[in-house]
């Protein structure tokens, strides 16, 4: 069964930095693209970034992109999402996802992490 | 990149059909068949209901269908169920830089 689990998330004062991570398991981790999701509260959702199989491709939505960065460990099964300089609209939880079938969406689903920016 | 265009809100019957619509523009929606659609119900992560257009993942209801007509995308949801209470979101493959986009989001509600 595939498996998402994201952690890290919490209360961070504007301008400060936050690292999530997610924890996969049940598939071939090493094989598969796997992007950062985002939802504000009471909002829609907003695809943030993603990596490709090796870390060699990177790619952000142009509200992030800058301040946050995304690497991953295949040895350990996860992939992390740096964030720096965040502001209030950062505000959301945070989901990581793997594609359905190697195709252009998204199949699986972490249950996300709480990131609140506030003073 | 701005979010593709979703109605705010749809209502049916129990038993009745509802389309969801997602208007996009020609650089995403008109330009790849990769549309997608997730059915998110209040405290869950969204669940992929339909891919590549029209595709069903397996265990998806055949009462949920997908089309496509220039830079619009639909979601037929037919014999509509209490369990199909939820918000709707489509999202759209809009090339190597932007990457994706989603839609604004529609609130399905039941008569």
């Amino acid at each position: 069964e595939v498996q998402l689990v994201e952690s890290g998330g919490g209360l961070v004062q504007p301008g400060g930095s936050l690292r999530l991570s997610c924890v996969a398991s049940g598939f071939t981790f090493s094989t598969y693209w796997i992007s950062w999701v985002r939802q504000a509260p009471g909002k829609g959702l907003e695809w943030v970034a993603n990596i490709n199989q090796d870390g060699s491709e990177k790619n952000f939505a142009a509200p992030v992109k800058g301040r946050f960065t995304i690497s991953r460990d295949n040895a350990k099964n996860s992939v992390y999402l740096q964030m720096n300089s965040l502001r209030a609209e950062d505000t959301a939880v945070y989901h990581c996802a793997r594609d359905y079938d190697r195709t252009y969406s998204f199949g699986y689903w972490g249950q996300g992490s709480l990131v609140m920016v506030s003073s | 990149q701005s979010a593709l265009t979703q109605p705010a809100s749809v209502s049916g019957s129990p038993g009745q059909s509802i389309t969801i619509s997602c208007t996009g523009t020609s650089s995403d929606v008109g330009s790849y068949n990769l549309v997608s659609w997730y059915q998110q119900h209040p405290g869950k992560a969204p669940k992929l209901m339909i891919y590549e257009g029209s595709k069903r993942p397996s265990g998806v209801s055949n009462r949920f269908s997908g089309s496509k007509s220039g830079n619009t995308a639909s979601l037929t949801i037919s014999g509509l169920q209490a369990e199909d209470e939820a918000d709707y979101y489509c999202c759209s493959y809009a090339g190597p830089i932007i990457r994706f986009v989603f839609g604004t989001g529609t609130k399905v509600t039941l008569l």
